[in-house]
């Protein structure tokens, strides 16, 4: 049990929609990262936030966007929904109070788009 | 740019064997690297990491990692495989140079671990 928690745990769009995700951060954490874990494949960094501003992004489009809420909790929306951007989504969250601050992943959103 | 190389997509090994499975960097500075399991239809957990303190790591559930520079490889194991280690597991690296927030983890593509009574 890591404190982090993900909603909602599974969830079935069709193509074109779109989708918000969401991620409660452990108690006091200040940085949010998500991740895209495509089927039989290591996850992906999309991009991280840090005390509610964007802090870098992998290589993913910008119908990927976020958000990070004062209580440090966040959002992962995803526009115009692609058959490839059905996956694990796994938010995580650290304390950024040094070089040496684990990371605590959530359970993750399975997103399946038809 | 850093990246991960996972050597075998699947390990099985008997309980009670040593487990051993592989995990090579390639980082243009020194990395941080850490292992992660995932079990089915969970998130990861971390099960070690290394900040450049001691090269050989220890992790939860009696796991550990050496870090051998001169062959840019950070191998997971344990001495003695138990059913309950069957998971999925992923080597990641990320760059220690970071102004704020949390470094950005690459992962590699994960070995699936299965353990044979």
């Amino acid at each position: 049990e890591t404190g982090v928690t993900q909603s909602p745990t599974h969830l079935i769009k069709t193509r074109g929609q779109q989708v918000t995700l969401r991620c409660s951060s452990q108690s006091g954490h200040n940085t949010v990262s998500w991740y895209q874990q495509a089927l039989g494949q290591g996850p992906q960094f999309i991009f991280q936030y840090y005390r509610e501003e964007e802090n870098g992004r992998g290589n993913f489009p910008p119908r990927f966007s976020g958000l990070q809420f004062p209580n440090y909790s966040s959002e992962l929306n995803v526009n115009a929904l692609e058959l490839d951007d059905s996956a694990l989504y796994l938010c995580a969250s650290s304390l950024s109070a040094g070089t040496q601050e684990t990371q605590y992943f959530g359970p993750g959103t399975r997103l399946l788009v038809l | 740019a850093q990246s991960v190389t996972q050597l075998g997509s699947h390990v099985s090994v008997s309980e009670g064997a040593l487990v051993l499975l592989r995990c090579n960097y390639s980082s243009s500075v020194p990395p941080y690297l850490f292992w992660y399991v995932q079990y089915p239809n969970q998130g990861l957990q971390l099960l070690l990491k290394y900040t450049s303190a001691a090269t050989l790591v220890k992790g939860i559930n009696g796991f550990e990692a050496e870090f051998k520079k001169s062959e840019t490889s950070f191998h997971l194991t344990k001495p003695s495989a138990h059913m309950s280690d069957a998971a999925e597991y992923f080597c990641a690296v990320s760059d220690r140079v970071r102004i704020q927030g949390a470094q950005k983890l690459v992962f590699g593509q994960g070995t699936r671990l299965t353990i044979n009574p």
